[in-house]
């Protein structure tokens, strides 16, 4: 069965602070993993990744995938109360034409003064 | 990226009746999708929406309790009939930026049902 586990499901951290969050996943035909800040309601994109060992970064973000171990982790450096939010990450893949894309369970961060 | 706007962005409504949730994307885009996010819970695809072809739903979502429309390539509407307060939910449509995985979302509908 196709899925997604996040880790840890919720974090507290003082900001200043740096915070790894991690994502493992199983799909069939695997093609992108994505990763999404979710502040309120709607989830804004910050990464796609394809290739294993590139990391990409945005700012204080970056994130890199391991396509062999099936993860990927989203490093914030020096947080800030403005990070706190939930993580999603998100597979595509599948066998059919559509390109399911599998979100995991989130990871709650809250950045404290 | 896409700039995607829902109406309404929230509603309260009475247990047995219906909501449409509208979606209008600024640009034309083959695929729209649609979500639904419970308490304290991640994203489940509800179904896809293809222009000029029935909607194509996932395992335990059915046509009946969730009609969509797709009457071009850039509005889409998501019907919750019948609602119960299990239908609480954010309900979010997306779109696919050309040619990638990457997906933008709405801003999303948040329902409460009593």
């Amino acid at each position: 069965e196709d899925k997604v586990v996040q880790s840890p499901l919720s974090l507290v951290v003082h900001e200043g602070d740096t915070v790894t969050l991690n994502c493992s996943y199983e799909v069939t035909n695997f093609r992108s993993l994505l990763w999404y800040k979710q502040e309120k309601k709607a989830p804004t994109f910050l990464f796609m990744l394809t290739s294993s060992g590139i990391e990409k970064k945005s700012g204080r973000l970056s994130s890199i995938l391991d396509k062999k171990e099936l993860f990927s982790i989203l490093n914030i450096t020096a947080t800030q109360t403005g990070d706190s939010a939930v993580y999603l990450c998100a597979v595509t893949g599948g066998d059919d034409m559509r390109n399911k894309v599998i979100f995991g369970p989130g990871t709650s961060l809250s950045v404290i003064p | 990226s896409a700039v995607i706007s829902q109406k309404p962005s929230r509603d309260i409504c009475q247990r047995g009746t219906s909501l449409t949730i509208q979606c209008q994307v600024d640009s034309q885009v083959t695929m729209m999708f649609w979500y639904r996010q419970q308490p304290g819970q991640s994203l489940t695809l509800i179904a896809t929406a293809n222009q000029g072809s029935e909607a194509t739903y996932e395992s335990g979502f059915v046509i009946d309790k969730f009609p969509i429309s797709r009457p071009n390539l850039t509005f889409s509407t998501l019907t919750v009939s019948n609602m119960s307060p299990e239908d609480s939910s954010i309900y979010l449509c997306s779109v696919r930026a050309g040619g990638t995985d990457t997906q933008y979302f709405g801003p999303g509908t948040r329902l409460t049902v009593l």
